[in-house]
């Protein structure tokens, strides 16, 4: 079954640190991906995609990701984190078969200390 | 504004007391959907729509019901709670056309049943 891969459950940091958030799916095909960020409190909101062409996207606040096709991964990165950074950031992959489905990783709490 | 409205935000609520919670988007979105989170589950989808008078089952689609009779409004009913139903409930849109178009979330329905 196709499934999404988060590999920290919570990560605790400093502010000003550098944060990596892991992602793997499991699907063989074409797939179109995406990172979500829920503030607390918040509903979701897309924090950057990808679709093709350059695999390493920007979005918003900072956040780039790099997909990787030989590693099946879509890390999350961010060079120097803020409090405001604090939040729920959820992975999602939309394999190009699925009619617009979405399979969802279980989520990473990310927790900035001031 | 374009946005996604649920109703109620909170909700509490007996074993067996059937429940709507209700949803409505201004964006006209053909595509809608019914996701619950639970914690280190991420989100999983209950049921979705294409467009008007088209439903399909999610991934976790017993004990729930939906309908889809205009395009704004996507509706989730809950026929008979059970406390295992106790989530947090997202209903969201998108633009079934484009792959480009982000999912539209709205803020949520915090659904305890006792």
């Amino acid at each position: 079954a196709q499934s999404v891969s988060q590999h920290n459950h919570h990560v605790i940091l400093s502010e000003a640190a550098s944060l990596e958030l892991g992602c793997n799916y499991s699907y063989g095909g074409t797939v179109n991906l995406f990172w979500y960020v829920q503030y607390p409190g918040q509903h979701l909101q897309l924090l950057l995609k990808y679709f093709s062409g350059d695999p390493l996207v920007k979005g918003i606040k900072g956040f780039e990701a790099e997909f990787i096709k030989s590693k099946f991964s879509f890390n999350l990165r961010k060079p120097s984190v803020q409090w405001s950074d604090t939040a729920e950031y959820f992975c999602a992959v939309n394999p190009s078969d699925s009619n617009y489905q979405l399979i969802w990783g279980a989520g990473t709490k990310l927790i900035i200390k001031p | 504004e374009a946005q996604v409205t649920q109703n109620p935000r909170y909700l509490i609520t007996v074993t067996g007391k059937k429940l709507t919670v209700t949803c409505s988007q201004n964006m006209n979105h053909e595509y809608m959907s019914w996701y619950r989170q639970d914690p280190g589950l991420g989100l999983r989808q209950i049921y979705y729509s294409m467009n008007v008078e088209v439903t399909d089952k999610g991934d976790v689609p017993e004990g729930y019901k939906v309908s889809r009779k205009e395009k704004r409004n996507f509706p989730l009913i809950l026929e008979s709670p059970s406390p295992n139903q106790t989530s947090l409930y997202f209903c969201a849109s998108k633009l079934r056309s484009s792959y480009n178009s982000p999912l539209h979330f709205g803020n949520g329905t915090r659904l305890t049943v006792t």
